[in-house]
């Protein structure tokens, strides 16, 4: 079945302790992306992936890190999480082209306290 | 750059009627696609329905149809006879196809559809 899967779903954290949020699909697709999604602001963009060892920075990158070794995968890395980013995370992934095709993972849930 | 605004942070309905609920974007481009995502409680992304700008007629699928006015840049969702299901946040979506932002989904604020019994 085709899918993106990530893990954890749920977390709960502390200020400053590193957490990685790991995100992996089976479609050989080569776009990958993080959003965020926080209250009456809809969601918004990370980071992006056009392709392995190809990242670049979204709308609100600030506080977060990635990385793409392999095509499959594209984890969030969060080195120092602070309260302000409590929030949902979702990853997304399509063919390079076919960005109007994007397949979401089924989201997770961070709480920093 | 795209914007996207959905002006209806919440929208409620009784079970069987029809609902519609508002989107505005602002792009340059003139070839594009749009998009309705649903949200139920689960949290998990949903496409509704999408619509591709060259395309004169609105999409349909099943119980849920557009409203595609290019020239306003205004792309709502109406929901026939509405079902308890259909409950869930809705966002409005714009892809990104060039430029820098190449991929990035646009999406609106979201709006709250609650379906009364």
């Amino acid at each position: 079945e085709a899918q993106v899967t990530q893990n954890p779903r749920y977390l709960i954290t502390v200020t400053g302790k590193k957490l990685t949020v790991t995100c992996s699909q089976n479609m050989n697709h080569e776009y990958m992306s993080w959003y965020r999604q926080d209250p009456g602001l809809g969601l918004r963009q990370i980071y992006y992936s056009m392709n392995v060892e190809v990242t670049d920075k979204g709308d609100v990158p600030e506080g977060y890190k990635v990385s793409r070794k392999e095509k499959r995968n594209f984890p969030l890395i969060l080195e120092s999480p602070s309260p302000n980013q409590t929030s949902l995370y979702f990853c997304a992934s399509s063919f390079l082209d076919r960005p109007y095709e994007q397949y979401f993972g089924p989201g997770t849930r961070l709480t920093v306290t | 750059a795209q914007t996207v605004t959905q002006s209806q942070p919440e929208m409620s309905v009784q079970e069987a009627e029809t609902v519609t609920l508002s989107c505005t974007y602002d792009t340059s481009e003139s070839d594009y696609y749009l998009f309705w995502y649903k949200q139920p409680p689960s949290r998990q992304m949903i496409l509704v329905i999408r619509q591709e700008a060259y395309k004169q007629q609105n999409a349909t699928e099943n119980r849920f149809s557009v409203n595609f006015q290019k020239a306003a840049k205004s792309f709502s969702l109406k929901i026939s006879d509405s079902q308890l299901g259909d409950a869930a946040m809705y966002f409005c979506a714009y892809p990104n196809a060039g430029g820098t932002s190449y991929g990035k989904l646009t999406f609106g604020q979201g709006t709250i559809l609650t379906v009364h019994p």
